[in-house]
């Protein structure tokens, strides 16, 4: 198994420019989500997918859609790069849990974007 | 509304001295609480979880965390450092009710001197 997969692994872009982030996991999760990490922050949930066609927003949604066509796959799109979006983007993946319980989620290797 | 908290950013340790590093949470429901681990330019790797079963809680590499629910904490202890073991840790916590409600604290760097 690959496990979660992201690319680019770098990437800059000028002020309004657009872009999508790739992720994919091999594990046949039902649960996707992407965060950004910036320094001090911890991780912040940008949206989040339980399944095939269902999405719903996190806590630093602006600036940002997603879809979910299939299980494996969930893309994240920058519709116009603002430098406030500079970060380190990760994407995990996780089983659906039981009744009051939450499965460990699995990370890809994280995308760094510079925004100009 | 919930929260989590990581009282100390960085936190150094001498090879071979025990580590502890402090996580409080508030919530007012039961959570799932977790402690990932971040290499320098890596993705997070689980370290261990609680989810309500045992309040000791082992983990790889030789930590683990003890969920104490009168002081809302969830603290990460190793008896003995590596060097390897120098990292940044988060702590997460989840509530029951809602996927979405993943809350990270900010993390805390571990340094191991030699």
């Amino acid at each position: 198994n690959a496990g979660v997969t992201q690319t680019p692994k770098f990437q800059v872009l000028k002020t309004g420019q657009s872009m999508t982030l790739q992720c994919a996991q091999d594990m046949n999760h039902e649960y996707m989500s992407w965060y950004r990490q910036d320094p001090g922050m911890g991780l912040r949930l940008i949206h989040y997918s339980v399944g095939a066609g269902i999405t719903d927003q996190g806590e630093v949604p602006n600036g940002y859609n997603v879809s979910r066509s299939t299980t494996e796959d969930f893309p994240l799109r920058l519709l116009s790069a603002a430098p406030s979006q500079t970060s380190v983007y990760f994407c995990a993946s996780s089983r659906a849990g039981g009744a009051g319980s939450y499965n460990e989620q699995f990370f890809g290797p994280g995308t760094r974007l510079t925004v100009l | 509304a919930q929260s989590v908290t990581q009282l100390d950013s960085h936190v150094s340790v001498s090879e071979g001295t025990p580590v502890l590093l402090r996580c409080n949470y508030s919530s007012s429901y039961s959570p799932s609480l977790f402690w990932y681990v971040q290499h320098p330019n890596k993705g997070l790797q689980l370290l261990l979880k609680y989810t309500s079963a045992a309040t000791l809680v082992k983990g790889i590499n030789g930590f683990e965390a003890e969920f104490k629910k009168s002081e809302t904490s969830f603290h990460l202890t190793k008896p003995s450092a590596h060097m390897s073991d120098a990292a940044e840790y988060f702590c997460v916590v989840i509530l029951s009710g809602g996927y979405q409600k993943v809350t990270f604290g900010t993390g805390t760097k571990l340094q191991v001197i030699p």
